[in-house]
């Protein structure tokens, strides 16, 4: 069964704006990971943040995790063409993955130029 | 480094038809697992592995088998096709020191 659900499905926004895109799940984790997938390619990792921190930044992007809510958010700031993707949070009950990570059905990011 | 390296990229097959999906990766890492993407359900895992010769089922198992006799290699075979099966199929690869690798992907398609 789905772990992470991902909110909203779909998001399309302007080249140079901000999108927020937003999960949510079920059970206690480990840790909770997004992954960034281009049509037709397989999904690239783009960060972890662990259920003992907050916040997380790499680059343009921002994660933040409330274990309380068993919510997570994506920010993604001053976007580009280039970040066009489907975009996946990802659950880690077991704290390395051994059993596989429970992945969400996605949000579709489009960047209108 | 070739990463996570799936073939074939696409296959078709007929309802009954056996097949073989190959997974190879080349970093050394401990876990390997299979997913299976579906318009509208993101990705469910169908069998996983933490070590040579260790394999368990995820999530959607049936129809498929799997083996791991060396770090390298998780081949997917599939048994006995069903339409059921039309999927994209993935393969990662990773440790407790790292993330999950993907590869790119196989699209099957059974008629």
């Amino acid at each position: 069964s789905q772990q992470g659900e991902e909110d909203p499905q779909a998001l399309s926004i302007q080249e140079g704006e901000n999108a927020t895109m937003n999960c949510s799940y079920k059970t206690s984790i480990n840790n909770l990971q997004w992954y960034r997938q281009n049509s037709g390619r397989g999904l690239v990792h783009l960060i972890l943040i662990r259920s003992n921190e907050r916040e997380k930044h790499s680059g343009r992007l921002r994660v933040t995790l409330d274990t309380s809510k068993k919510s997570s958010s994506l920010l993604i700031t001053a976007s580009r063409a280039a970040d066009t993707a489907s975009y996946f949070c990802a659950t880690d009950d077991s704290g390395g993955g051994a059993d596989g990570l429970t992945f969400g059905k996605g949000t579709h990011l489009i960047i209108q130029p | 480094n070739a990463g996570v390296t799936q073939t074939p990229k696409f296959q078709v097959l007929k309802t009954g038809q056996s097949m073989t999906l190959q997974c190879a990766q080349d970093m050394n890492h401990e876990y390997m697992s299979w997913y299976r993407q579906d318009p509208g359900m993101g990705l469910r895992l169908i069998h996983y592995s933490v070590g040579a010769g260790i394999t368990d089922q995820g999530e959607v198992p049936n129809g498929y088998n799997v083996s791991r006799s060396t770090t390298e290699d998780f081949p997917l075979r599939l048994l006995s096709a069903a339409p059921s099966q039309t999927s994209v199929y993935f393969c990662a690869s990773g440790s407790r020191r790292s993330p999950l690798h993907f590869g790119n992907g196989t699209r099957l398609t059974v008629t």
